[in-house]
């Protein structure tokens, strides 16, 4: 059972473009959730996270927006770059339980020059 | 950085021979895991540890065993390599405890003929 749904499976953006990569999960206990940023070779690296008592929370370009009641999170990068260009995941854990992380899939994302 | 290390970076071997992954840490984290990485399938846990000879079973654990003698080491063996099992491993630590993010090593490459 895939607990946390990670959509697109690779997105296409030119630069400048907005990027959206949604994810949505199936466990009400989960309280945290981040995004990892992985370039070709290299081990995945912490983005950005949000907690379930906030409904947005911004970086830099990077946006991360949270509907509890609908189970749902995304991550919307603006004026997106060619050095944006990575796979992408979502997680989630709890902190009630063992706090082992659940992944999405992945999403590869090309920003085209 | 974290002070991950993970050796060999990379490995072929044939099947039907043990093969031991090592992950190294220099700053005391309680909590490692070990992740395989496919595509299409993201990251998987396969054992994570919690402390000293504490260790548990993740999602796709069969085939794997772990050890943790000491703090900083936690050692992934594949008992009787399968081609199944040619993958990228990661391991990772928890920061802050074990609701925070995780940070990941650089990864080894196994190959499996």
């Amino acid at each position: 059972q895939q607990q946390v749904k990670q959509s697109p499976q690779s997105l296409i953006v030119q630069k400048g473009g907005i990027s959206i990569i949604n994810c949505a999960y199936e466990n009400t206990a989960f309280d945290y959730f981040p995004w990892y940023q992985q370039f070709p070779g290299k081990g995945p690296a912490l983005l950005i996270a949000i907690r379930p008592d906030v409904s947005e929370k911004k970086e830099g370009r990077f946006t991360i927006s949270f509907n509890k009641s609908a189970k749902q999170f995304s991550l919307h990068i603006m004026d997106s770059q060619p050095g944006d260009s990575a796979t992408y995941f979502c997680a989630a854990s709890s902190s009630g339980g063992s706090y082992i992380p659940t992944f999405g899939r992945g999403t590869s994302l090309i920003v085209h020059p | 950085d974290a002070g991950i290390t993970q050796s060999p970076r990379h490995k072929v071997t044939e099947t039907g021979t043990p093969v031991t992954l090592r992950c190294h840490q220099t700053e005391n984290h309680r909590y490692m895991y070990w992740y395989r990485q496919d595509p299409g399938h993201g990251l998987r846990l396969i054992h994570y540890s919690y402390g000293v000879k504490d260790t548990d079973k993740g999602e796709v654990s069969d085939g794997y065993s772990v050890s943790r003698s000491k703090t900083e080491d936690f050692l992934l063996t594949l008992e009787s390599a399968t081609s199944s099992q040619t993958s990228v491993y990661f391991c990772a630590i928890n920061l802050q405890g074990p609701a925070y993010e995780q940070y990941f090593g650089p990864g080894t490459r196994l190959t499996v003929t």
